[in-house]
């Protein structure tokens, strides 16, 4: 069953404004990612945050973790029209064995010029 | 570097039919993964493997099976295709040094059974 829940499930913006996006896990983690997915393309790895980290800059990226409220966000700043994509929210379950991650239903982001 | 490739890109296949679908990647990863990607449900773990010789089963394993001979491949068996496979199914490899390392993966096969 799916850990990661985002919300919303579609946004549209103007390019140049911020884009926010949420995500809900519900057991323990290790870590959380934050993968982009372009029309027709594999996902490709944004960036991790630690259950030891509260907040993680990247370029134009932002993303937060409140382990206490099991949420994360992932904030783009100064939006494109290339950042039009879906994006997923992943975690690493505690526990897990090996490498496992599970991914959340995604946000489909559409950015507009 | 080519990272994680995957082939075919697409196929259609009739019920019943069998079929592999190929993943090899070139970074030396350990793990490596099969996921399905179906509209609204994000991706579910079909199988995954720690290390060469070593696979378990994900969360929707049944009517899929694969092997891990070489560190570099972990082909994908459909054994006996279902309307219900038709998906979009992707590859993904990672180091294992440590839990929960960021996964690459491959552009996708996408499956329709007729």
């Amino acid at each position: 069953s799916q850990q990661g829940e985002e919300d919303p499930q579609a946004l549209s913006i103007q390019e140049g404004e911020n884009a926010t996006m949420n995500c809900s896990y519900k057991t323990s983690i290790n870590n959380l990612q934050w993968y982009r997915q372009n029309s027709g393309r594999g996902l490709v790895h944004l960036i991790l945050i630690r259950s030891n980290e509260r907040e993680k800059h990247s370029g134009r990226l932002r993303v937060t973790l409140d382990t206490s409220k099991k949420s994360s966000s992932l904030l783009i700043t100064a939006s494109r029209a290339a950042d039009t994509a879906s994006y997923f929210c992943a975690t690493a379950p505690r526990m897990e064995y090996g490498n496992k991650l599970v991914f959340g239903a995604g946000t489909i982001l559409r950015v507009k010029s | 570097n080519a990272g994680v490739t995957q082939t075919p890109k697409f196929q259609v296949l009739k019920t019943g039919q069998s079929m592999t679908l190929q993943c090899a990647q070139d970074m030396n990863h350990e793990y490596m993964s099969w996921y399905r990607q179906d509209p609204g449900m994000g991706l579910r773990l079909i199988h995954y493997s720690v290390g060469a010789g070593i696979t378990d089963q994900g969360e929707v394993p049944n009517g899929y099976n694969v092997s891990r001979s070489t560190t570099e491949d972990f082909p994908l068996r459909l054994l006996s295709a279902a309307p219900s496979q038709t998906s979009v199914y992707f590859c993904a490899s990672s180091s294992s040094r440590g839990a929960g390392q960021p996964q690459h993966f491959g552009d996708g096969t996408r499956l329709s059974i007729l």
